[in-house]
């Protein structure tokens, strides 16, 4: 069955610091991938995703995030974390090839410590 | 202005009651999708369509209906044997390319 985890139910960082929110999937077939960001009581903003081509991507706010075929990982990053990043941070996998149903992990909690 | 809307911000529920939440999109979009979204629990998918006059059941279906009379627009009804009703309740459009946009969302309380 197809899954989704993210291991980290918050993560702390200073502000300036890099950030690192993890998430493992587990697909069969090729995986497409997403990161959202939900700021309080909103809905939830689109950040990247991942469907071919290279392993690392670019994509809204300064995130990227580094798709890794053999650990089956797709971590969030940001070279230097604002506090305005704090939020919490979805990571998101399409169910199959032939669906467009998708599953989204439980959440981390990113909190960007002035 | 493009995006999606839901309403009510808030909404409360009697025992017993059928409550029906709004979602509207301009966007053009042909999918459109219900998730629940509780504490801890991250997004659980109710129902989606991927185009008018049709839609699916997702993984907790058990308590709701939808309808997808028109294009933009996507109101999911929770009937009185939805147990566990209050949560936060998101919806989203897809476009082609798999990336979905959300609304404000809804949070449903039962009094």
């Amino acid at each position: 069955a197809q899954s989704v985890a993210q291991p980290e139910d918050q993560v702390n960082v200073a502000e300036g610091n890099p950030l690192t929110v993890k998430c493992t999937y587990s697909v069969s077939g090729n995986p497409y991938l997403f990161w959202y960001v939900q700021y309080p009581n909103r809905g939830l903003q689109f950040l990247l995703k991942y469907i071919t081509g290279d392993n690392l991507v670019k994509g809204s706010y300064g995130f990227e995030a580094e798709f890794n075929k053999s650990q089956t990982s797709f971590h969030l990053k940001k070279p230097s974390a604002l506090v305005s990043d704090s939020a919490l941070y979805f990571c998101a996998v399409r169910e199959g090839s032939g669906t467009y149903k998708y599953i989204f992990g439980t959440g981390t909690r990113l909190k960007v410590l002035a | 202005d493009g995006g999606i809307t839901q309403s009510p911000k808030y909404l409360f529920r009697k025992e017993g009651q059928n409550v029906t939440l709004s979602c509207e999109q301009n966007l053009n979009h042909d999918a459109m999708y219900w998730y629940r979204q509780d504490p801890g629990q991250g997004l659980r998918l109710i129902y989606y369509s991927q185009i008018v006059n049709d839609f699916q059941k997702g993984d907790i279906a058990e308590g709701y209906s939808v309808s997808r009379e028109k294009k933009e627009s996507f109101p999911l009804t929770v009937t009185s044997a939805q147990k566990n009703p209050t949560a936060f309740y998101l919806c989203a459009s897809r476009q082609v390319g798999d990336t979905q946009y959300f609304g404000p969302g809804t949070r449903l309380t039962v009094l």
